[in-house]
């Protein structure tokens, strides 16, 4: 069955602490993105990656990094230069140029 | 600059009426656009899609949006909303060979009884 997997649904960060957020597909699309979404402000771009070895940074990627080293896989790790790091991340992917984007069920990332 | 515009932050409607959800876009080259749904703790799911052709498109669940050049809108609209209809809604536009799509800030539909 064709999709997108993120992993943890809920994941907890102390403070000072790195994370990685797994998001995983099977469609094999060639792009692959992360947005963050908080309440009221839609979602917004951190990182992007249209091929394997290649990312670029979104509107908002300060105090994050990911890697593309295979294309089925895009982790994102969540910095401790990240201030304010709770919030709901979604992984979404697309095929070449801008068809429609495929959203995994996000994770929910709490500083505790 | 590229944007998107949901001017409604939340709408309430009940549940057997119609419902119409506003989008207007700011965007450089020919747009596409879309319609994606959310409900809570979710990802989104697509609900329509305007590439080129027909302005009115049909999309799942009984939803259709129209597509206006002239008022730079995609509005999206169900003739009857039902109780499983309550979530977030964000519209989006992208373009061929772009690297993203923006999306709006959404609506939150709530449907009572």
């Amino acid at each position: 069955d064709g999709g997108i997997t993120q992993s943890p649904k809920y994941l907890f960060r102390k403070e000072g602490q790195n994370v990685t957020l797994s998001c995983e597909q099977n469609l094999n699309h060639d792009a692959m993105y992360w947005y963050r979404q908080d309440p009221g402000q839609g979602l917004r771009l951190i990182y992007y990656s249209q091929i394997v070895n290649d990312f670029q940074k979104g509107d908002i990627a300060e105090g994050y990094s990911v890697s593309r080293e295979k294309k089925e896989s895009f982790p994102l790790t969540v910095t401790s230069a990240q201030k304010n790091p709770t919030a709901f991340y979604l992984c979404a992917t697309t095929t070449g140029g801008v068809s429609e984007a495929f959203f995994g069920q996000g994770t929910r990332l709490t500083v505790v | 600059a590229q944007s998107v515009t949901q001017p409604d932050i939340h709408i309430t409607v009940s549940e057997g009426a119609s419902l119409e959800l506003r989008c207007n876009y700011s965007y450089g080259a020919t747009p596409y656009l879309f319609w994606y749904v959310q409900s809570p703790g979710q990802g989104l799911q697509l609900l329509l899609k305007y590439f080129s052709g027909d302005t009115l498109v049909q999309g799942i669940k009984g939803f259709e949006a129209e597509f206006k050049r002239s008022q730079s809108s995609f509005n999206l609209r169900k003739p009857s909303v039902h109780w499983s209809d309550a979530a977030e809604y964000f519209c989006a536009v992208g373009a061929w060979g772009a690297n993203n799509l923006f999306f709006g800030t959404g609506t939150r539909l709530t449907v009572i009884p």
